[in-house]
């Protein structure tokens, strides 16, 4: 199936570091969602951006919908031992009424050096 | 907390035998989906129910794959049989399922080892 490319696929950083990740898709998509996985469980839900252009923070974490509706970043300021997983960007295309297909980027894994 | 339950959480089997995984749902949630987690990608959705009706099955592979939701609450995700390609974490995830979409809860996952 689809992917997004998601970049970088992995990153080490310091602790205390800001964090950049970021998603492209050559579709448009109506929905942008940024996830973390941690090891051995399901995907948590961190930020959804519902409109091109909104910024939306949660905590440290800041996320943008891009104006073209093909791009999205995830920003992690201030890193900590605990942002260590692997961060997934989705898109949610428009659909059929009902249909709730999520496209998700293959990853970007956070390796956090306290 | 509610959260999505997953069972089992890990399978060993040999290809060509026949295994089921089972989900419940938040209480409540109306939309219910199975996904396919490869290694080192992000996870593909297999088929989405709408209670106890399947919704999108396009990306099941229906020749081995099968999925019910009976009473449009807990769901079983079926491979018969087994191939080695198969394994991969398999993760349930439920949303409460209006027209607007909703956000999906991921349960934990059942890890599958096809030997």
């Amino acid at each position: 199936g689809q992917q997004l490319n998601q970049s970088p696929q992995s990153m080490f950083i310091q602790e205390g570091e800001d964090v950049s990740m970021n998603c492209t898709s050559s579709s448009i998509f109506n929905t942008w969602l940024w996830y973390k996985q941690d090891p051995g469980e399901g995907p948590v839900l961190l930020i959804a951006l519902y409109k091109a252009g909104e910024l939306t923070s949660n905590g440290r974490l800041t996320a943008q919908f891009g104006i073209t509706r093909k791009d999205s970043f995830l920003n992690i300021s201030a890193s900590i031992p605990s942002d260590v997983g692997i961060y997934f960007c989705a898109g949610l295309p428009k659909l059929g009424a009902g249909s709730y297909q999520l496209t998700f980027g293959k990853g970007t894994k956070l390796s956090v050096i306290p | 907390e509610a959260e999505v339950a997953q069972s089992p959480r890990y399978k060993i089997t040999e290809k060509s035998q026949a295994v089921a995984f089972w989900c419940d749902p938040i209480s409540g949630h109306a939309t219910l989906y199975w996904y396919r987690q490869i290694l080192g990608q992000g996870p593909e959705l297999l088929v989405q129910f709408q209670d106890e009706s399947v919704v999108d099955d396009s990306q099941l592979p229906k020749d081995r794959f099968s999925a019910e939701r009976l009473k449009g609450v807990d769901s079983t995700l079926k491979i018969q049989p087994a191939e080695l390609g198969d394994s991969a974490m398999y993760l349930c995830a439920s949303s409460l399922g209006t027209s607007d979409y909703n956000e999906q809860f991921f349960g934990p996952g059942t890890r599958l080892t096809v030997l």
